[in-house]
C-alpha cells in the first residue's frame, strides 16, 4: 500500500517555542491530509482537514492559531504549533487519501510524539 | 457527528484464547474501519466494511457489520501475542462514505495477551 511518513517522530522542546511537523505522501499524490492528536490511553481525535492549495478546516474547538497548516504541494501538508505549552504535549498522527487506492485508500503516518518542558 | 463506542476499554486475555471487540454507534456507519496500534506508533489498517452483514477475515480476525450498519465486531480467534496492542474503529464522519478519510474513531480497546 501507499506509504505516509512523518517528521520528526519525536521532538522535545521549551515552553514558548514552535514546532513544524511533516506529513508526506511518498508515493501518491493527496490533494487532502487530515491531522489527528492522540492523547496517551485515547483515542484519536480530528484536529483539521487540510487542502491543497487553500485554507485548512478546522474542528470545533481547535485553534487555528495555535496549530498552523500547510498545504504546500500534493505531497506534503505541516503542522505548527506555535508557541507550545505542555498542555500542548501529545502524539500527532496524519492520515493521507491515495484515490487511486478506491475505498481502502486512507493511509496513516507513523506519528510524531510531542513533548513541551 | 457520528459518535463510536468501543467495549471493552481494555481486555486481558490468556494465549489461545478467543475475544471479541465491539463497536457501536448511534447512527448508521458509512464505511467502517478498524486498525491495530503499538502504543506511540502509527495505526495499521486492518479491514473495511461497507455493507450490512458483511464479514471479513485475515488471518485470525474476522470483523463484521451487523445487518442494520450500526454495530460492528472484531473477533480474534486463538490469540497470540503478537495481537497484543490497542484496536480502533473509526468511521466515515459523512454519509456513502464520502468523507475520504476523514474519520472519527472509537475510544479504543487496550488488548493485553499473556503467554
Amino acid at each position: 500500500g501507499a506509504v505516509v511518513s512523518q517528521h520528526p517522530s519525536r521532538v522535545i522542546c521549551k515552553s514558548g517555542t514552535s514546532v513544524k511537523i511533516e506529513c508526506r505522501s511518498l508515493d501518491f499524490q493527496a490533494t487532502t491530509m487530515f491531522w489527528y492528536r492522540q492523547f496517551p490511553k485515547k483515542s484519536l481525535m480530528l484536529m483539521a482537514t487540510s487542502n491543497e492549495g487553500s485554507k485548512a478546516t478546522y474542528e470545533q474547538g481547535v485553534e487555528k492559531d495555535k496549530f498552523l497548516i500547510n498545504h504546500a504541494s500534493l505531497t506534503l501538508s505541516t503542522l505548527t504549533v506555535t508557541s507550545a505549552h505542555p498542555e500542548d504535549s501529545s502524539f500527532y498522527i496524519c492520515s493521507a487519501r491515495d484515490p487511486a487506492s478506491g475505498s481502502l485508500g486512507q493511509f496513516f503516518g507513523p506519528g510524531t510524539r510531542l513533548t513541551v518542558l | 457527528s457520528q459518535e463510536l463506542e468501543q467495549s471493552p476499554q481494555s481486555l486481558i486475555v490468556q494465549e489461545g484464547k478467543n475475544l471479541t471487540i465491539n463497536c457501536t454507534s448511534s447512527k448508521t456507519l458509512y464505511g467502517l474501519y478498524w486498525y491495530k496500534q503499538k502504543y506511540g506508533e502509527g495505526l495499521i489498517f486492518l479491514m473495511m466494511l461497507q455493507k450490512g452483514g458483511e464479514e471479513k477475515s485475515h488471518e485470525k480476525i474476522t470483523a463484521k457489520l451487523d445487518e442494520k450498519k450500526q454495530q460492528s465486531s472484531l473477533h480474534i480467534t486463538a490469540s497470540q501475542p503478537s495481537h497484543a496492542g490497542i484496536y480502533l474503529c473509526g468511521a466515515d464522519v459523512n454519509a456513502g462514505g464520502t468523507s475520504y478519510g476523514k474519520l472519527t474513531f472509537g475510544q479504543g480497546t487496550i488488548l493485553t495477551v499473556h503467554p
